[in-house]
């Protein structure tokens, strides 16, 4: 099984919207709903932010939305914020017995 | 509130076993519809998924590791362990032991990691 494919770096200034692509195959994220998104500031836990490829958990600000499309999933965070600077990665259910595929993660960084 | 919390020694010498073990507070092991995980981040690289085990003792395992990986559960002491045999300095990395919803399909709780370092 693959890494899903995502751009290693993204920027944005502050109050700018951004999006991150996750591309997996027919395989992965073509089949399934099981997307989900985390933020990863170093040295801390991993948040999830979304799942389902769309679903927001309690307490996830609506700034975070996503999407699904084929065998491509991305992350839309609007109205930048400093504190959005982190890494983000993406993961997919990918088939029998396989509970996570992650992307290679995108560094965001806010200008 | 739940919280995972791994544990383990942070340095192996090539070819040891890697041991680790997380402990699940504030709910317990057996509730239905999670799984315990384990995913790992190498240094200056991304997430990678290990495995996954279930109360009832069912493993899924990440089929480029699974030759060297076991997964157990210990439900009277609500913990799950990881044991990766034969370790290389590839296998170091910081070790995250997350609860997976199945219906969400989704790691919603995690620990801040566990360094471990292969090195002679």
């Amino acid at each position: 099984q693959s890494a899903l494919t995502q751009p290693a770096s993204v920027s944005g200034s502050p109050g700018q919207s951004i999006t991150i692509s996750c591309t997996g195959t027919s395989g992965d994220i073509g089949s399934y709903t099981f997307v989900s998104w985390y933020q990863h500031h170093p040295g801390k836990a991993p948040r999830l932010i979304i799942y389902e490829v769309s679903k927001r958990p309690s307490g996830v600000s609506n700034r975070f939305s996503a999407s699904k499309s084929g065998n491509t999933a991305s992350l839309t965070i609007s109205g930048l914020l400093a504190e959005d600077e982190a890494d983000y990665y993406c993961c997919s259910y990918g088939g029998t017995s396989i509970l996570g595929v992650f992307g290679g993660g995108t560094k965001l960084t806010v200008l | 509130q739940l919280q995972v919390q791994g544990s383990g020694p942070g340095l192996l010498m090539p070819s040891e076993t890697l041991s680790l073990t997380c402990t699940v507070s504030g709910a317990s092991i057996s509730s239905r519809n999670y799984y315990w995980g384990w995913i790992r981040q190498p240094p200056g690289k991304g997430l990678q998924w290990i495995g996954a085990i279930y109360y009832s003792g069912s493993t899924y395992y990440n089929p480029s590791l699974k030759s060297r990986v076991t997964l157990s559960v210990d439900t009277s002491k609500n913990q799950f362990s990881l044991k990766l045999t034969s370790v290389t300095a590839a296998d170091t990395a910081v070790y995250y032991c997350p609860r997976y919803i199945g219906s969400d399909g989704a790691f919603d709780v995690w620990d801040q990691g566990t360094m471990v370092t292969v090195s002679s």
